[in-house]
């Protein structure tokens, strides 16, 4: 079974700050591991993903995130936060053995407010 | 860029009526999704479907729903004798191998 835990449903960022978007996941499989961000009444778009390889991770926007096994999490950040990054940001885990159906399991979403 | 899309893009419909809704998946992708989200809440997986067959489902997605792939580009979602608790909005998305997957603007499905 798989689930993801997003800490804090709504984290509070000035512009220029960083900006921190924690994700911690459960897999008895290893795990591929993605960001969507949800802007008000649109869906969803893929920011980033971790399936294998280099750990850390880039995306779009200036968004990059860290696959850390030991810890079992998969946060994201963002060194400078901008007005447009406000939105709903979504950690998913899918699995990866061959008889994935590629389900994606979502966190609760965590709320971005950039504060000017 | 290729898009995955859904219409209506707003449904109301009474209670125990039934809704069609639509999405288009990216051409060449081969496996297809359903997710809903209620308001408020997080985004739950429904179906997927692949080789013309659900490959998975929820236990959301009960008799009261089925997915078809009509002709070579639709997958739709249909919901039988609607609830109050099936307002939500209804994303489709599609992926070429089942890894990362692309979603569409989504369906607000209101039940009155």
């Amino acid at each position: 079974a798989q689930s993801v835990t997003q800490l804090g449903s709504h984290v509070s960022v000035s512009e220029g700050a960083l900006v921190l978007l924690r994700c911690n996941y459960s897999s008895s499989v290893p795990p591929y591991l993605f960001w969507y961000v949800q802007y008000p009444n649109q869906g969803l778009q893929l920011l980033l993903k971790y399936t294998t390889g280099a750990t850390l991770v880039k995306g779009i926007n200036g968004f990059e995130a860290e696959f850390k096994k030991s810890e079992t999490s998969f946060h994201l950040t963002k060194p400078s936060a901008h007005m447009s990054d406000a939105a709903e940001y979504f950690c998913a885990v899918s699995g990866s053995t061959g008889s994935n159906t590629g389900k994606l399991i979502f966190g609760q979403g965590t709320t971005l407010q950039v504060k000017p | 860029e290729p898009e995955v899309t859904q219409t209506p893009s707003h449904q109301v419909t009474q209670m125990g009526q039934e809704v069609i809704l639509r999405c288009v998946p990216i051409s060449n992708h081969l496996y297809f999704y359903w997710y809903r989200q209620i308001l408020g809440q997080k985004v739950e997986f429904l179906v997927s479907f692949y080789n013309n067959e659900i490959s998975e489902k929820s236990e959301i997605f009960d008799d009261q729903f089925s997915v078809e792939r009509p002709d070579g580009s639709n997958f739709t979602l249909k919901i039988r004798s609607t609830k109050l608790e099936d307002s939500a909005m209804y994303f489709c998305a599609s992926s070429e191998v089942g890894n990362t997957q692309y979603f569409g603007p989504g369906t607000r499905l209101t039940v009155l």
